[in-house]
């Protein structure tokens, strides 16, 4: 099983100020194909999940660019370039290489 | 528009049954490997169990072998998710995954 891990699990940031977090697999999650499933979800308080990015660093759909994700192998990073207040929530990474796992989880909220 | 659609959920005893569905609408499930995932109360996402396009494969978490079953009709553009011998610990919302799209999830609760 490909366990993720997330750094760190709370992070309070001020508005308009840029916010990383980061996330180790277990293992390459480079797939057979030569694609990473390696994604970023985001979680409103009381709201499903929802996709921001996919396969490292592309931005779904009605995504803002102020979020980016970057790395390979088995480091990956979200960015988001300035905090604003609808960006509190969980975010998640998710692999799907092999079946699907999720980090813990990273609490993101205003200072 | 995509649109994936949850229901089934409910209060059940211990031991008991439920089924899951998800109905899809603004394309074809035909195409891809599914998914269910949990999310208890205040805690993680947790993925559940899987299928591939025609049904022949399927793969589940631990906790849960031998007592879930997903299955799909590609026919009714839909994912179903069976639970038996239901447990306390097995309260969540679940939401089925399909792609780069979630659905809303349906809570079930498991509570004598």
């Amino acid at each position: 099983d490909i366990v993720m891990t997330q750094t760190p699990l709370s992070s309070p940031v001020t508005l308009g100020q840029p916010a990383s977090i980061s996330c180790r697999s277990s293992q390459s999650l480079v797939h057979s194909d030569g694609n990473t499933y390696l994604s970023w979800l985001q979680q409103r308080p009381g709201q499903p999940p929802r996709l921001l990015i996919y396969k490292i660093s592309n931005r779904f759909s009605g995504v803002s660019d102020r979020f980016s994700g970057s790395g390979a192998g088995t480091d990956f990073t979200l960015k988001i370039s300035r905090v604003e207040a609808e960006d509190v929530g969980v975010y998640y990474c998710m692999q799907a290489t092999q079946l699907l796992s999720f980090g813990q989880g990273t609490k993101l909220e205003i200072k | 528009e995509v649109q994936l659609v949850e229901s089934g959920g409910g209060l059940v005893q211990p031991g008991g049954s439920l089924r899951l569905s998800c109905v899809a609408s603004g394309f074809s499930l035909s195409n891809y490997w599914m998914n269910w995932v949990r999310q208890a109360p205040g805690k993680g996402l947790e993925w559940v169990a899987l299928i591939n396009q025609d049904g022949s494969k399927t793969f589940y978490v631990d906790s849960v072998k031998g007592r879930f079953t997903i299955s799909r009709d590609n026919g009714k553009n839909s994912l179903y998710l069976q639970m038996n011998s239901l447990r306390a610990e097995d309260s969540a919302v679940f939401y089925c995954v399909i792609g780069n799209f979630w659905g809303q999830g349906t809570l079930v609760t498991v509570s004598s």
